[in-house]
């Protein structure tokens, strides 16, 4: 079956502007992450999305960091007012349920902002 | 303090020989899930395999085996018999808890097999 996608797979932003990155998670996939991959580093959480619960937004950097699922299926990251320190790798992943171990992640997002 | 540490930036292999990849995590909470994810130069991540903390037994998944050690706090990855597509960032994984929430990850090790 499909995977989990995101688009764009390259996004190059003026500081300043605000980005939507997309994710569309495995159908049936009540779970959803949004993590943080900067050149060379690990990845860094950002936000959790399970059913129809709040989210977990405990990983957003900043209030320009805002996030949303819609129909309890596809996300958006927004990211407003961008930075040059938000360039990185912005992954997605998602899993079955909360009780589930494997996260099945997107090819990612590389957003550069120049 | 970190959750995950990685101490390996890097490491090198021959081709069909065995390597470790040296994981240590640091939680109070006695529910955990340890994790290995592949990361090739293509940027996608890849499960490789999972230990929970109440698994009586180090888990095994075809060439890759976790060797646990609880009281060390140690969940380091054993490759065996590396194979040229082996070469990629490997990156240790914790969860915490029974929230199935997010994962901490490590900073990585870049494994490079030599043919």
């Amino acid at each position: 079956g499909a995977g989990v996608s995101q688009s764009p797979s390259n996004k190059v932003t003026e500081k300043g502007k605000d980005v939507e990155l997309r994710c569309d998670p495995i159908s049936g996939h009540t779970a959803l992450y949004w993590y943080r991959q900067s050149l060379g580093q690990g990845l860094e959480f950002l936000i959790y999305f399970q059913g129809n619960s709040a989210p977990d937004k405990s990983g957003l950097p900043s209030d320009r960091f805002s996030a949303e699922r819609t129909g309890g299926s596809v996300s958006t990251l927004t990211i407003q007012r961008t930075q040059q320190e938000d360039s990185a790798v912005y992954l997605c992943a998602s899993s079955p349920d909360r009780s589930n171990y494997e996260q099945y992640f997107g090819p990612g997002t590389r957003l550069t902002v120049t | 303090a970190q959750k995950i540490t990685q101490t390996q930036p890097g490491m090198f292999v021959q081709e069909k020989e065995a390597v470790t990849l040296d994981c240590t995590y640091d939680t109070s909470d006695p529910s955990y899930g340890l994790f290995w994810y592949k990361q090739p130069s293509s940027g996608e991540m890849i499960f490789l395999i999972y230990q929970g903390s109440y698994d009586q037994q180090n888990a095994t998944e075809g060439r890759y085996s976790l060797n646990f050690q609880k009281a060390r706090k140690s969940a380091n990855l054993v490759i065996s018999a590396s194979q040229l597509g082996d070469s990629a960032m490997y990156f240790c994984a914790m969860r915490e808890g029974g929230r199935a929430n997010n994962l901490f990850f490590g900073t990585g090790t870049r494994l490079t097999v030599i043919p």
